[in-house]
This record gives structure tokens, sequence and C-alpha cells, in this order.
């Protein structure tokens, strides 16, 4: 399968803040997906982008696929941003998750 | 309301004793997954299923076993055979198997003692 990783592993913001995640993957892909784990263990879907760029709210996406990672923006950051941000990836059937980010955002 | 629904939220067992996790979705997707997240880690894939009466092992499949009798369920059975089966377990579906975007449940955690 696909080896995903993710940088930085920790993130701390102060509220307002805007920061960047980013996901490198090993292999040509045709799925890639951001998430973001809520307290509750949650998996809520960010972006599907498996390449391009995408804007949802105060987050956005961009994949270069042919240089094989991922960034996730996020600006103007909320204390409700906190949370694990995962990434993953497939050429197949199989998605492969990175370790994570956990970002804490500090009112 | 179209969605994942895992049942239920929290569950104990003993050592030694089966135990089986509820998946049903009502999207209409053809694939469905069981993944496993293990506390600080990323989730890792334990059966899929494209298909009815079809499913294939993922990473991890030792020690579990799944059916997918009807389109719209999933279930997953942790077995005495898992050697570790304390963790945090997802299903997720999705139209079709390859490429297409995955869509998670809520999430059963699972404590065994």
């Amino acid at each position: 399968g696909i080896q995903v990783e993710q940088s930085p592993p920790d993130l701390i913001l102060q509220e307002g803040a805007n920061s960047t995640l980013r996901c490198n993957f090993s292999d040509s892909v045709n799925n890639l997906q951001w998430f973001h784990q809520n307290p509750w263990g949650q998996l809520i879907n960010l972006f599907y982008i498996p390449s391009g760029t995408k804007q949802n709210g105060r987050l956005s996406a961009t994949t270069v696929a042919t240089e094989r990672y991922s960034l996730l923006y996020i600006s103007s950051s909320q204390t409700t941003d906190s949370g694990v941000y995962f990434c993953a990836a497939a050429n197949d059937y199989k998605l492969s998750f990175g370790a994570g980010t956990t970002v804490t955002v500090r009112a | 309301d179209g969605g994942i629904t895992q049942s239920p939220k929290y569950l104990f067992r003993k050592e030694g004793q089966n135990v089986t996790l509820s998946c049903e979705q009502n999207l209409n997707h053809d694939a469905m997954y069981w993944y496993r997240q293990d506390p600080g880690q990323g989730l890792r894939l334990i059966y899929y299923s494209q298909i009815v009466n079809d499913f294939q092992k993922g990473d991890i499949a030792e020690g579990y076993s799944v059916s997918r009798e009807k389109k719209e369920s999933f279930p997953l059975t942790v077995t005495s055979a898992q050697k570790n089966p304390t963790a945090f377990y997802l299903c997720a579906s999705s139209t079709r198997l390859a490429g297409d975007e995955q869509y998670f449940g809520p999430g059963t955690r699972l404590t065994v003692t």
C-alpha cells in the first residue's frame, strides 16, 4: 500500500492564526482525502482532493499529484478547529492513513 | 437522514468472548469497509466488501470475520483469536471500491478485559 507521512505531528496555534499541514505520499493516487477527527472520534470529511485545489470556508487544500504531496490550509483558526487532522491516500481499494497532525488552538 | 450508523457506541467484553459490531448504511453505497484505530495512530484496514456476498481481507484481518448478506449491512465479529482487540472501530462506505470518497460512521469503542 501507499505510505503516507504527515507533518508536523503537533501544532499549537493562537486563535486567529493561519497554518499549513502537509501530507506526503509514496505513489500515484486515485483518492486523497483530508479528515478532521473530533473529540468523540468521529471522522469528518474535509476534502476529497486527488488533484487540484479546493476551498471550503476557512479551509482550503491543494494536491500536487505529480510531486506526491497535499497541503491543508487553516486560516483565521478558531478553538473549534482543535483536533486531529488525518490525510489518507489510495491508488486502488485501500485507503492508507497518515499518523495525523494534532492541532490545538488556544483562545 | 442518510448516513452510516454503528452500534453500540461503547462495548465491554471479557477476554475469550466473541463480539459483533454493527454497521448499517442507507447511502445506497456498494462498498463498505472496517478500520481499526489504536491510540495516537491512524486507521488500518481490517476488511472491505465491494458487493453483497463478497469481501476481502485488509492489512490486519487476523482474528476478525465479516459477512455481507445485505447491501446496507456489514457486521464485524471480533473473535477470541484477536490478540489485542481493545481499540476504536470505524466503519466506512463509498459508491464503488477504488478511488471514490469514503464516508465514516461514528465508531465503536471496544474494551476487552
